[in-house]
């Protein structure tokens, strides 16, 4: 079974509006991934939020993790058309998959 | 170029027919992962080498599937006998276990076509 599940599974947006897709894991983590995909491509690593953060930053992105109620969010601030992707989480423990959440951003 | 090679990038093949993938991972990752994906879903997870021990191998891993890491180097995923259903693309990943917190090196993937 899949460990992380993104939410919503399509997200358009126009350039320089903000984007926020939603992850919801299973089982325990010490830490939790985000991944981007560009279409045919392999997954790049975005940002690792440990399970004793709340929220992390890094240049456009921000991240917030819930143990709690085992979810996390990606914020995309500004965005360009250059993050059009498919934008993946998940837990460190066993590296499962959700069926991601694919970004448009309309120039 | 250091990252994580997989070769072929395509193949196309009859069902019925055997295929063999190589991936190279990130030199000094002891750890590789190969994933499969089909179109719109995320990538499943389908084995993981430490070395050249294979760890973890998923129920989506048939006895048609086969995977390899003689060395702990490169790797190999084998599908026997494949049928249309095995179409997808598989991808590649390493990371060293001693390095931040499993964060996965992907390769670009191979995308397997059976006719």
């Amino acid at each position: 079974s899949q460990q992380g599940e993104e939410d919503p599974q399509a997200l358009s947006i126009q350039e320089g509006e903000n984007a926020t897709m939603n992850c919801s894991y299973k089982t325990s983590i010490n830490n939790l991934q985000w991944y981007r995909q560009n279409s045919g491509r392999g997954l790049v690593h975005l940002i690792l939020i440990r399970s004793n953060e709340r929220e992390k930053h890094s240049g456009r992105l921000r991240v917030t993790l819930d143990t709690s109620k085992k979810s996390s969010s990606l914020l995309i601030t500004a965005s360009r058309a250059a993050d059009t992707a498919s934008y993946f989480c998940a837990g460190n423990n066993d590296m499962r998959f959700g069926a991601g959440t694919r970004l448009t951003v309309k120039p | 170029d250091t990252g994580v090679s997989q070769n072929p990038r395509h193949k196309i093949t009859k069902r019925g027919q055997n295929v063999t993938f190589r991936c190279d991972p990130i030199s000094e990752h002891n750890r590789l992962y190969w994933y499969r994906q089909t179109l719109g879903q995320g990538p499943e997870f389908l084995t993981y080498f430490q070395n050249e021990a294979q760890l973890e191998k998923s129920r989506l891993l048939s006895d048609r599937f086969s995977a390899e890491r003689p060395k702990g180097s490169f790797s190999t995923l084998e599908i026997q006998r494949t049928e249309q259903g095995d179409s997808a693309m598989y991808l590649c990943a390493s990371s060293h276990h001693l390095g931040p917190k499993n964060i996965q090196y992907f390769g670009a993937g191979t995308r397997l076509s059976v006719l």
